[in-house]
């Protein structure tokens, strides 16, 4: 979705280097997310936020850290990065639950991490 | 939180209709059914949802049997561009962390 954006699109670093991956949209929406896909895999889920005081851990949230710096902004850190975390991490929005569905999330191209 | 199993890969033919079916055994009364669509190097993109019987939209249909315990995918008149990997996920509305399985590696052939 182009109304979602993550940069850097691709970053190669080596172990024990703090990164921090950045998220920004334009759909207005409330909640973000990030996940991670393994090759082969689906995502999970690393981190969300249902508003800017609201951040929640997800299924694999050691290792990482975030910030919600403003309604459109969500960053996640790799505070001492290591190999397994080499991945493709994927940010996300969605609009708050109405009528008892969860809205449609909305996906950016992703962030391609490799650690050495 | 419900599992959903899909089969891993499927073949198919330009101009055929695509039927992808998931699993949801112990699907909560509370919850939805999602379809979302991945292509390679790209976040996944929502196609379809569902609580019951049958949903249509402009891209795909989703049927729902009344005990919910599973759910198919409909793509009508498939093309080469629909090659993709498809996840089927159930969760429930509010808080919530959704399940993504590996979803099902769909190729159209010409």
């Amino acid at each position: 979705d182009a109304d979602v954006t993550q940069t850097p699109r691709n970053r190669i670093t080596k172990t024990g280097k703090r990164i921090m991956l950045e998220c920004s949209q334009t759909k207005g929406h409330d909640r973000m997310y990030w996940y991670r896909q393994d090759p082969g895999l689906g995502l999970r889920l690393i981190y969300y936020s249902f508003d800017v005081k609201d951040i929640n851990k997800g299924e694999i949230s050691d290792g990482y850290s975030v910030s919600r710096q403003a309604q459109a902004k969500f960053s996640l850190s790799l505070e001492s990065a290591i190999p397994n975390q080499t991945a493709l991490y994927f940010c996300a929005t969605s609009d708050r639950s109405t009528g008892g569905s969860n809205q449609p999330q909305h996906f950016g191209d992703g962030t391609r991490l490799s650690i050495l | 939180l419900a599992k959903t199993t899909q089969p891993i890969s499927m073949d198919s033919y330009e101009g055929q209709e695509v039927n992808i079916t998931c699993s949801h055994n112990n699907i909560a009364t509370n919850d939805y059914i999602t379809w979302y669509q991945q292509f390679p190097s790209q976040g996944p993109r929502f196609i379809i949802q569902g609580y019951k019987t049958k949903v249509t939209n402009e891209v795909a249909s989703l049927f729902i049997p009344a005990d919910r315990k599973s759910s198919t995918l409909s793509l009508p008149r498939v093309s080469l561009s629909d090659t993709a990997v498809y996840y089927c996920l159930v969760g429930p509305r509010g808080r919530y962390q959704l399940i993504w399985g590996a979803g099902t590696k769909l190729i159209i052939k010409p």
